[in-house]
């Protein structure tokens, strides 16, 4: 296993239209996590998840935006009715649990899917 | 909710120069984390402070957390072409905030 990895890479789409993105954690990491980053900014959070269970989504953007992680495993970020605004770099990271806290804490990025929604 | 200001926004050196970047919080901090991200790249993590007046290296970078933990730097020494890009600092164990970053350029 060589890391996360996030597909596609990039994403060309039309105003309106929906779109997903997956995302393959580090084998055995429990934590996924999903951030968005625009030009010139540093990463926002979204929504993370331990296992299956989605412990945090009130950052998710806007309704538009809903994320799944059916089996623990891999996992999908879904924008409904794509605007322009929604045009930047969806990361996604992965953590383990167990171990010493700062081993927990340390989240692997992906490469990112990049959006452009013209 | 919890903000943090990242200084310098950018940064230019000369091979073989220092260069720090700083990260103020007006709210004491539980821990920070730093993450360089390379252009066109993702960002990867390089160290948690959790300690106040903490201090860790890792060859030519030096990372401190405050006395008051609302502070931290990241000092990189005699920098080198391969430490171009941007470092960020976030804070929280789980949904990250992270700052604006500080984007360094080094000229050889």
């Amino acid at each position: 296993d060589t890391g996360v990895s996030q597909d596609p890479r990039h994403k060309i789409t039309k105003r309106g239209q929906n779109v997903t993105f997956r995302c393959d954690p580090i084998s055995e990491h429990n934590r996924l996590y999903w951030y968005r980053q625009t030009l010139g900014q540093g990463p926002e959070f979204l929504t993370y998840f331990q296992n299956e269970a989605q412990l945090e989504k009130s950052r998710l953007l806007s309704d538009r935006f809903s994320a799944e992680r059916p089996k623990g495993s891999f996992s999908t970020l879904e924008i409904q009715r794509t605007e322009q605004g929604d045009s930047a770099m969806y990361l996604c990271a992965s953590s383990p649990t167990g171990g010493e806290p700062w081993y927990q804490e340390t989240q692997y990025f992906g490469p990112g899917t990049r959006l452009l929604v013209l | 909710g919890q903000q943090v200001m990242q200084i310098p926004q950018y940064q230019h050196v000369q091979e073989g120069e220092d260069f720090t970047t700083y990260c103020n919080s007006s709210t004491t901090l539980s821990n920070i984390q730093w993450y360089k991200q390379r252009p066109g790249g993702h960002p990867v993590f390089l160290i948690q402070l959790v300690k106040s007046g903490e201090v860790k290296k890792q060859k030519r970078l030096t990372f401190q957390f405050g006395e008051a933990k609302k502070n931290s730097f990241l000092r990189i020494t005699a920098t080198q072409t391969t430490d171009v890009g941007t470092y960020f600092c976030a804070l929280g164990r789980t949904a990250l905030i992270f700052g604006k970053g500080t984007t360094l350029s080094v000229s050889s």
